[in-house]
């Protein structure tokens, strides 16, 4: 079973709003990542928390990590038309692989110009 | 510089033929990963090389999958027997050999092969 699952499974917003998407996990973590897949650049890493962080900016993305909730969000602020693809949480399971990730389904974002 | 390449882009084969995917992987990474994606899925981990040591094979679905890394570069992930069920993309990506437990490891993706078995 998927170790991630983010929500929701698709979201549709207006260029110049943000985009927020949830990723829940069952079991402990190292760390979480979020991957980024579109048809023109296929899959690209976003963006890493640990698990003793709680939060982590780059450009207008901004990660939020909930250990005790088991989720994590990604915002990206002031979508762009360019921001449309899909996003993947990926996680490394505590006492596991440390270079096994486990990805959920994804969100599809569209983002409308 | 350059990124992980991989071909073919697309394949399409008839059910029970053998087929073989090739990754390149960035000069210098020693850690290289194949996945697999179904339509509407997310990623499925199938196989880890990292340097010289035994691969971690524990994600492959059955034994009509093995890959192999030459030279610890270049990657080929091989299906014999293809049934309709293995058509999916399969990604392939590399990284620097990941650091402790909480390090992580960015892994940097290919553009995938698209294989359809009719």
């Amino acid at each position: 079973s998927q170790q991630g699952e983010e929500d929701p499974q698709a979201l549709s917003i207006q260029e110049g709003e943000n985009a927020t998407m949830n990723c829940s996990y069952k079991t402990s973590i190292n760390n979480l990542q979020w991957y980024r897949q579109n048809s023109g650049r296929g899959l690209v890493h976003l963006i890493l928390i640990r698990s003793n962080e709680r939060e982590k900016h780059s450009g207008r993305l901004r990660v939020t990590l909930d250990t005790s909730k088991k989720s994590s969000s990604l915002l990206i602020t002031a979508s762009r038309a360019a921001d449309t693809a899909s996003y993947f949480c990926a996680t490394v399971l505590r006492g596991g692989s440390n270079y096994k990730l486990t990805f959920g389904k994804g969100t599809l974002l569209t983002v409308n110009p | 510089g350059a990124g992980v390449s991989q071909s073919p882009s697309n394949k399409v084969t008839e059910k029970g033929k053998d087929v073989e995917l090739r990754c390149d992987p960035i000069s210098g990474h020693t850690a290289l990963y194949w996945y697999r994606q179904s339509l509407g899925q997310g990623l499925e981990f199938l196989i880890y090389f990292q340097g010289n040591s035994a691969p971690d094979k524990s994600g492959l679905p059955s034994d009509r999958f093995s890959a192999e890394r030459t030279g610890g570069s270049v990657s080929t992930l091989t299906i014999q027997r293809t049934q309709q069920e293995d058509s999916a993309v399969y990604l392939c990506a590399s990284s620097r050999r990941p650091r402790g437990q909480v390090g992580g490891n960015e892994q940097f993706f290919g553009p995938g092969t698209r294989l359809t078995v009719l």
